[in-house]
This record gives structure tokens, sequence and C-alpha cells, in this order.
């Protein structure tokens, strides 16, 4: 099992630029979060997604961020456009639906400069 | 809304000394509990957690925390620190397991030889 796997694990993007981050979730987990980590503010759930559909968006800062789940086993984050204040390593994680504990990838860190 | 406090954002103990690190939990409902540990540049590993089992609950790498209803608390304590354990440590809470988990702010932990 290769685990939860992210790409990229470094992003440098200038202001205004879109990102996007990417998941891949582990094979049979059907729960997917997106997380982002800073100094500040610690861990904050952005959004999460059960059997593909987002369950709860009201952590996504505001309209610039989206997420997708095109597959069972994939989705993206996208930043458009990005602003230096979204500089932050972006987690997501995976789990099987109404188990405890996620299995986290490694992280994206973004910097938007 | 369910939200946990970590105690202390930095915590020193010397090689060979107990581990202590305190989580106090709110939660309308009967929580579960985790503990997840950060090393540097990589994403959460789960270490432990409480599901309403049995109130000691004993996770990897030789740590265990006690769930104790009546102070609110989940603490995490390790008998003798070692050097491997210098890590970033999060505290976190889901209402009954169906809820997403929110994470408290973490604490560094520093082992000194």
């Amino acid at each position: 099992d290769a685990g939860v796997i992210q790409s990229p694990r470094h992003e440098v993007t200038e202001m205004g630029q879109e990102v996007t981050l990417r998941c891949k979730l582990i094979s049979g987990h059907n729960s997917l979060f997106w997380y982002r980590q800073t100094m500040m503010r610690g861990l904050e759930l952005l959004i999460y997604f059960n059997n593909n559909v987002p369950i709860d968006d009201s952590g996504m800062p505001e309209d610039r961020f989206s997420a997708k789940m095109p597959n069972a086993s994939f989705s993206t984050l996208k930043i458009q456009p990005s602003e230096p204040r979204d500089s932050a390593v972006y987690f997501c994680a995976s789990s099987i639906q109404g188990s405890y504990g996620y299995t986290f990838g490694s992280g994206t860190r973004l910097t938007v400069v | 809304a369910q939200s946990v406090t970590q105690l202390g954002s930095h915590v020193s103990v010397s090689e060979g000394a107990l581990v202590l690190l305190r989580c106090n939990y709110s939660s309308s409902v009967p929580p579960y509990l985790f503990w997840y540990v950060q090393y540097p540049n990589q994403g959460l590993q789960l270490l432990l957690k409480y599901t309403s089992a049995a109130t000691l609950v004993k996770g990897i790498n030789g740590f265990e925390a006690e769930f104790k209803k009546s102070e609110t608390s989940f603490h995490l304590t390790k008998p003798s620190a070692h050097m491997s354990d210098a890590a970033e440590y999060f505290c976190a809470v889901s209402e009954a397991g169906n809820t997403p988990l929110v994470f408290g702010k973490g604490t560094r932990l520093s082992v000194i030889a």
C-alpha cells in the first residue's frame, strides 16, 4: 500500500497564478479530507467528501478555492487566483467512512510570492 | 461545537524522563479522541485513539493516553522519553466518530540528551 500520495511536494508560484494540488487516496478508502496547516491557525479543515460527494465545504476560505473528486481515488484542490496569504502546507487525508483515524499524505508546501 | 485545547505549545524533557502532553476537549456528545504525531516535513501519523471502549488507550512507540470524562481530558504520556520522540503532537476530537477531526494547535516536544 503506497499510502496517500500528494503532489507536488513543494510549489512556489506568483500571486495571481492558478495552483492545483493533487491527492490520490488509499485504495478502498471512500472519505477524503483537505486540511491546511499554518503557524497562526494550526490545522484547519477545508472540505471533505464521502463517496466522491462534497459533504461540508464551509472551511473553504473563499470562492478562489475549489475542490473536486473526479473519481473515487483522486482529488484536486485548486486556488485561482492565488494570494500570498494562501501560503501554507496543504494536507489531504483519507479513511474508510465511519472508521476512526485518517491516513495523511505528506503534504504540499505552497509558497505564493 | 467540538474543540480541543492543548496546554503548552512547547514541552522540553530530558532523555529518559516522563513525557506528559496535555489535552482537554469540549464536546456536546460522547467524543472520540485521537493523538497524532508529525515529524518534520511529514504528514500526521496516528499514535492512538479512544473510541468509547477502554479508557486507558495504548498506542505505538510506547505512548498511552487516558480518557477522563470528569476532567474532559485525554493527556498523552510515555514513561521514558527517547530522542526519536522529538516531534509535534496533535490532539484531535470527533463527535462520536461521525464528524471530521478537529485538531488542537499542537505541542512541540523537544528531548534533551
